[in-house]
């Protein structure tokens, strides 16, 4: 069974940086493009990044273009996301989902975590 | 900028037929979008109904149906049932990496 794990939220000030984390399990990791998708407090769901099996294709939303770098570890099974200059906007649950294909931005069935809540706040 | 445009809200009698809709505001839908609908109840994480254009996702009742309808992606629900009150939100590939996701459409069965 697919299951994702992500970790690493908190609340931060203005203009930091944080780096949030997935943990997969169920699958086999290096075989799926993986994807960040966000929920803003009460808003809607909104495709942030995703990454290609490899790491090789990085891919963004323009709101977090040239802010934000997502990575992965194949020999770890996990996801990263480098969040820098960040702003009230970006506060949002982050959730890091499997794809259906080796690119990203492709869904399937697969069950969502429960998210890491990334906070912004003076 | 592609902007992906769902129905705000829709509202349906229970045991009636409801077709919510997923389009482009520059193109049209087609299978290689992708088009996946996600269910989500409040503070729950959002769950796949739908992916791949009309595949239906374990556990879904047959009730819900994905297909392209003209030049966007929909999903019908027939013979909707109070537990299908939900927001829905679809999600299309626009290529190269990219998905982008709808507003959502929050669905009210009474």
């Amino acid at each position: 069974e697919v299951q994702l794990l992500e970790s690493g939220g908190t609340l931060v000030r203005p203009g930091e940086s944080l780096r949030v984390s997935c943990a997969a399990s169920g699958f086999t990791f290096s075989s799926y493009g993986l994807n960040w998708v966000r929920q803003a407090p009460g808003k809607g769901l909104e495709w942030v990044s995703g990454i290609s099996v490899s790491g090789g294709g990085t891919y963004y939303a323009d709101s977090v273009k040239g802010r934000f770098t997502v990575s992965r570890d194949n020999s770890k099974n996990t996801l990263y996301l480098y969040m820098n200059s960040l702003t009230v906007a970006d506060t949002a649950l982050y959730y890091c989902v499997k794809g259906l294909r080796q690119t990203s931005g492709i869904f399937g069935n697969d069950p969502w975590g429960r998210g890491t809540l990334v906070t912004v706040s003076s | 900028q592609t902007v992906v445009t769902q129905e705000p809200s829709f509202s349906v009698s229970p045991g009636a037929t409801v077709t919510l809709t997923c389009g482009l505001t520059s193109g049209s839908v087609s299978t290689g979008s992708y088009p996946t609908w996600f269910q989500q109840t409040p503070g729950q994480a959002p769950r796949t109904v739908i992916y791949n254009t009309n595949l239906r996702s374990s556990g879904v009742p047959d009730r819900f149906s994905g297909s392209i309808l003209g030049n966007k992606a929909a999903l019908t629900i027939t013979g909707a049932q109070a537990d299908d009150e939900s927001d829905y939100y679809c999600v299309l590939y626009l290529g190269g990496g990219i998905s982008v996701f709808g507003g959502g459409t929050k669905l009210t069965v009474l």
